[in-house]
């Protein structure tokens, strides 16, 4: 079945430094990745959506400068939290699709501002 | 907004009992509504999912149907078993997004 690599699985950093997560499709050309956050005991709230070759299409209430999302390959996109603080400590999930097939997701990254 | 209602939030059943979750959504064009489970701390996995062109699928004992009139979907678990304690999204492709739109959850716990 189609693999969604993230990596890292988690992440302790410093606050006012920054922090790349990356999302890979391992077997499958992904068009395109999204990538969403998850706060303790609620929902998957999507942040971006970003398609090979393109910008990334942001939320509703998500920085784009501060959230940095670059979809160079249709097997890469990574995202880059800037300037972390203690309110991004949080589930980053990305998810994939390649075509018309369903969302894959990567196993998540959890992010720790200290 | 465009959105996805869940309910309940929280439902305890007997083991070897039914489970049914129900989600609404508001965009009548949505076409796809994928379900997930997801166990603590680790990512939703796909368990179901419907397209809009049927009413009902079925997968062992896994049931969603959908009501596009209503413009609801609901999860069916039967013979509920321990290992099915989890918590459980609906989603939806709602107007304007590419990405999936996730009701807020619902904790199922089957009680022994």
């Amino acid at each position: 079945g189609a693999v969604v690599s993230q990596h890292p699985s988690w992440v302790i950093c410093k606050s006012g430094t920054s922090v790349k997560i990356e999302c890979r499709s391992l077997d499958f050309q992904a068009t395109t990745m999204f990538w969403y956050r998850q706060f303790p005991k609620q929902s998957l709230m999507l942040m971006a959506t970003s398609n090979e070759g393109s910008k990334a299409t942001y939320e509703q209430g998500v920085e784009k400068d501060k959230f940095l999302i670059n979809h160079a390959s249709l097997t890469l996109s990574t995202l880059t939290v800037t300037s972390a603080h203690p309110e991004d400590s949080s589930f980053y999930i990305c998810s994939a699709r390649g075509g018309s097939s369903p969302l894959h997701f990567g196993n998540g990254t959890r992010l720790t501002v200290t | 907004g465009e959105n996805v209602e869940q309910h309940p939030s929280t439902l305890s059943v007997q083991e070897g009992d039914s489970a049914v979750i129900k989600c609404t959504y508001s965009d009548s064009a949505s076409n796809y509504f994928p379900w997930y489970k997801q166990e603590l701390g680790k990512r939703p996995q796909l368990i179901i999912d419907i397209r809009s062109n049927v009413g009902e699928k079925k997968d062992q004992r896994i049931a969603v149907t959908l009501n596009k009139t209503a413009k609801h979907f609901s999860l069916h678990i039967t013979e509920t078993q321990p290992e099915d304690s989890a918590v459980y999204f609906c989603a939806a492709i709602l107007r304007g997004a590419d990405g999936l739109t996730f009701g807020k959850g619902t904790h199922l716990i089957i009680q022994p």
